[in-house]
């Protein structure tokens, strides 16, 4: 079974920084999907990246960056130029391509950012 | 809006009762999914549903079921409520099919269960 981990509980920003999520996951498969998902205190899940395992480019989405180490099985998140709207709680989440395969989830990381 | 809609937004009931949970899916979305999150478990896959048939079971207790219908929202139905169960209760969806397989899900605002 796959497992995801998130080893950072909670991290915090400055404003306009730089910050970086880390996540580790363990398959053993080798082609499948990751994602981070934002969770707002609104509780909403909101999709914030998404990285295909058989593409070496490493996805981006504006000031969302991910860094993709297939061989280490590790896959953070960057983002960059942080804003106040950028609180939240972000999680990782792996999806095989086995179609019928759900989502694992990693346990979360509370990022603040301080004005 | 994500365009998945939960209610009610908050429920708070005593253990040993029977609660239901209402989702309905984005428009034109097949499948419905249930989550689970809660402080110790993280979020957990319950169960989901494609155009009304039951496509794959996670982490769900017996007390729970779910079902879809013909006009495809779903319901989560939790019965002799334990103090454990209290948690944040999500319903996502997704067009179905392959596609589905490099997509995210839209997940709804979910349902926050209080068991007294």
């Amino acid at each position: 079974a796959q497992t995801v981990t998130q080893s950072q509980p909670e991290m915090s920003v400055q404003e306009a920084e730089t910050v970086t999520l880390s996540c580790t996951y363990d398959t053993s498969e080798s082609d499948y999907y990751l994602f981070w998902y934002k969770q707002p205190p609104s509780r909403q899940m909101i999709l914030v990246i998404r990285q295909e395992a058989y593409k070496q480019q490493n996805a981006t989405e504006n000031r969302f960056s991910v860094n993709f180490q297939k061989a280490a099985k590790s896959f953070s998140l960057k983002i960059s130029d942080s804003q106040l709207g950028d609180a939240a709680m972000y999680f990782c989440a792996y999806r095989s391509r086995n179609y019928g395969q759900n989502f694992v989830f990693g346990p979360g990381t509370r990022l603040s950012v301080l004005p | 809006d994500s365009g998945v809609t939960q209610t009610p937004k908050h429920l708070i009931t005593a253990t040993g009762q029977r609660v239901t949970l209402r989702c309905s899916p984005r428009s034109g979305d097949l499948s419905v999914y249930w989550y689970q999150q809660s402080l110790d478990q993280g979020l957990q896959f319950l169960i989901q549903y494609y155009n009304g048939e039951e496509r794959a079971k996670g982490n769900i207790l017996e007390r729970f079921s779910a079902q879809q219908f013909p006009d495809l929202h779903s319901e989560l139905n939790l019965s002799s409520l334990e103090l454990g169960d209290s948690a944040l209760y999500f319903c996502a969806s997704s067009p179905g099919g392959q596609g589905d397989l490099e997509n995210g899900y839209t997940f709804g605002s979910g349902t926050r269960l209080t068991v007294v």
